[in-house]
């Protein structure tokens, strides 16, 4: 019963370096989404994806992109990683409706 | 555009005392409203949800909140604060396109034996 699984759970970069945040999730939702979370600003949305092979910019996109590789799975890449990107970032998944959120545990990312 | 506030950062409660935490949102057409908790280190987890129907919603753990639409609050309440209770809790809102979800900026509630 592992819901939404988020690999690593910790992460230190350097400025410039590149990586990939894993997410899967194992109740056949539809819906994916990538958030990250600051201090004083609430969860903003990166990207999501509605369905399999379709994703969508959301809130605050520039720096990231992501792939939605199977129904399952949804990553994101930092191609160039920037002090700004230090954040805990959240996967989540959600079922036909959309209506409820379920949640990873999340990836501590400190950039340097 | 819709907007959701929490004008709290921090509720302090006793234990067993009644609590309120405060929500307010902005949106174009009906709202679809929702709380979730944080614990320490882990991911939010869904506490309760206004779609549509009665203005007082019941759901997880003992919460409820009422949806307000004249004055567009949807606050979060339980009769009696446990210790347990205390975490970081995130009000949000959307229009009718869910995945656009939007969330506060979370209020921490403590309770305190």
């Amino acid at each position: 019963n592992a819901g939404v699984t988020q690999t690593p759970k910790f992460q230190v970069l350097k400025t410039g370096q590149s990586m990939t945040l894993q997410c899967a999730q194992d109740m056949n939702h539809n819906s994916m989404y990538w958030y990250r979370q600051d201090p004083g600003m609430g969860l903003r949305l990166i990207y999501y994806s509605a369905s399999e092979g379709t994703t969508d910019k959301g809130e605050v996109p520039n720096g990231y992109n992501v792939s939605r590789l199977n129904k399952r799975e949804f990553s994101l890449r930092l191609e160039s990683a920037a002090p700004s990107q230090t954040s805990v970032y959240f996967c989540a998944s959600s079922d036909q409706t959309g209506f409820t959120r379920h949640f990873g545990d999340g990836t501590r990312l400190s950039i340097l | 555009a819709q907007s959701v506030a929490q004008p709290e950062d921090q509720v302090n409660v006793a234990e067993g005392n009644p609590l309120t935490v405060k929500c307010t949102y902005s949106v174009s057409g009906n709202p679809y409203l929702f709380w979730y908790v944080q614990y320490p280190n882990r991911g939010l987890q869904f506490l309760l949800k206004y779609i549509t129907g009665d203005n007082l919603v019941k759901g997880s753990y003992g919460f409820e909140a009422e949806f307000n639409k004249s004055q567009t609050s949807f606050h979060l309440k339980k009769p009696s604060a446990l210790v347990s209770d205390s975490a970081l809790y995130f009000c949000a809102v959307s229009d009718y396109n869910t995945d656009k979800l939007i969330f506060g900026t979370g209020t921490r509630l403590q309770v305190f034996p």
